[in-house]
């Protein structure tokens, strides 16, 4: 069964600083892709960045980027240049590739807050 | 950009009585889904929705819920008689088939359900 693992409840950043999110993933499946989705305090679930585990290189989306460690079973967010806006609760999943529609798994969460 | 809509944002309801959440999913999409969020904790899968029936679902999922595309936009989730336990957030979501097997899903902004 697919696991999602987020161990940090809460991390605090200084403004215009880089932090790391951390995210472990347990599947069988060879084939599959993680997933950080935010969550502001308004609710709505914001995709960030996405890394299929064939893939050869971290993904990176602007200030976001994914430092993926197969090997570890690892998938975790690194935001560079903390803004305000970046305090949030982050969300870790993952899915299953081998079918077209499996359902995401999500981790506990983390709560983000930057500090001016 | 084309986005996941859902109606209402916020619904309360007494104990006993149906409710239907909407969601409209992106056009061209065609795996739909419903997940939830129970304040403070993680989000959870509920249903996936293809080719007009059920394709997977949740031990949540019971038989007080279902599911349905009443016509070509609106995919609808129905709980027939509601439990103080059901007050959470509804996300809606959306995928297309995509050749690179990223299977991406969009969120809609969410229905806040709340049982009195």
């Amino acid at each position: 069964a697919q696991k999602i693992t987020q161990t940090q409840p809460g991390m605090f950043v200084q403004e215009k600083e880089a932090v790391t999110l951390d995210c472990t993933y347990d599947t069988s499946d060879p084939s599959y892709g993680l997933f950080w989705y935010k969550q502001p305090s308004s609710g709505e679930m914001i995709f960030l960045i996405y890394q299929g585990s064939y893939d050869q290189q971290n993904a990176t989306e602007g200030r976001y980027s994914l430092n993926f460690q197969k090997a570890r079973k690892s998938a975790n967010l690194v935001i560079s240049a903390s803004q305000l806006g970046d305090s949030a609760m982050y969300f870790c999943a993952m899915r299953e590739l081998n079918s077209g529609n499996t359902p995401l798994v999500f981790g506990k969460g983390t709560r983000l807050s930057v500090i001016a | 950009e084309p986005e996941v809509t859902q109606t209402p944002s916020h619904q309360v309801t007494q104990m006993g009585q149906e409710v239907i959440l909407r969601c409209v999913p992106i056009s061209n999409h065609l795996y739909f889904y419903w997940y939830r969020q129970i304040l403070g904790q993680k989000v959870e899968f509920l249903v996936s929705f293809y080719n007009n029936e059920i394709s997977e679902k949740s031990e949540i999922f019971d038989d007080q819920f279902s599911v349905e595309r009443p016509d070509g936009s609106n995919f609808t989730l129905k709980i027939r008689s509601t439990k103080l336990e059901d007050s959470a957030m509804y996300f809606c979501a959306s995928s297309e088939m995509s050749s690179g097997g990223a299977y991406e899903q969009y969120f809609g902004p969410g229905t806040r359900l709340t049982v009195t």
